[in-house]
């Protein structure tokens, strides 16, 4: 079945800079990719998502990458925000699956 | 607003009692989730169900069943607590397989 792993655990940065959490999967049949934020005692929600048609997609701030060669997505964050600070999750579907994969998340801090 | 709604919102009990933890949701969608979140872990599926006739396992079904009563209700259940199963819990929901998942504010569990 499907793995992803999804590096680093926790992030630090300081307001202003650039974050990217990164995430590789097994499976090269995988098509759909999504990011969810889930604020401290919230719960998770969808910010951006890709599909394997695509290499990219932007969303004000966020951008997602994909590199299907390698098996690896990235999420990208510009200009950080205290309001970024959060545990992000990347998943992956296989095509024709009917469930998502999660990663281990990443904790994300941002130091004003 | 459509939402979906767990109960209750924590809960303490102890080890061997059974216990269920319960959602419900107004977005109309057929297809219900039940995840575990563990720190370092991510998310990881316990349950899903496209429809009332419809239940299929996840990752770790062990020790948990589930009930669909309706389309907009489905159950979780815990037949004889035992510690290990301490986590947060969320119940979510899509519309399809390849749309983001809605999910509900979650369920503390702990087990003493």
């Amino acid at each position: 079945g499907e793995n992803v792993e999804q590096h680093p655990s926790t992030l630090s940065v300081q307001e202003g800079d650039s974050a990217v959490i990164k995430c590789t999967y097994s499976d090269s049949a995988s098509n759909y990719f999504p990011w969810y934020k889930q604020e401290l005692g919230k719960r998770p929600q969808l910010i951006i998502d890709i599909r394997s048609n695509v290499g990219e997609k932007k969303d004000q701030r966020i951008a997602v990458t994909l590199n299907k060669t390698a098996k690896h997505f990235s999420l990208h964050i510009t200009e950080t925000q205290p309001e970024d600070s959060a545990v992000y999750f990347c998943a992956a579907k296989l095509q024709g699956a009917q469930k998502l994969v999660f990663g281990q998340g990443t904790r994300l801090t941002i130091n004003p | 607003d459509a939402d979906v709604t767990q109960t209750p919102r924590n809960r303490i009990t102890k080890t061997g009692k059974r216990i269920m933890l319960e959602c419900s949701q107004t977005k109309g969608h057929d297809r219900m989730y039940w995840y575990r979140q563990d720190p370092g872990l991510g998310l990881r599926l316990i349950y899903y169900s496209f429809d009332v006739k419809d239940i299929n396992k996840g990752e770790i079904s062990d020790g948990y069943s589930v009930s669909r009563q309706a389309q907009a209700k489905f159950s979780l259940s815990l037949e004889s607590a035992i510690p290990n199963q301490t986590a947060l819990y969320f119940c979510a929901t899509s519309s399809t397989a390849d749309s983001p998942l809605h999910f509900g504010n979650g369920t503390r569990l702990t087990v003493t």
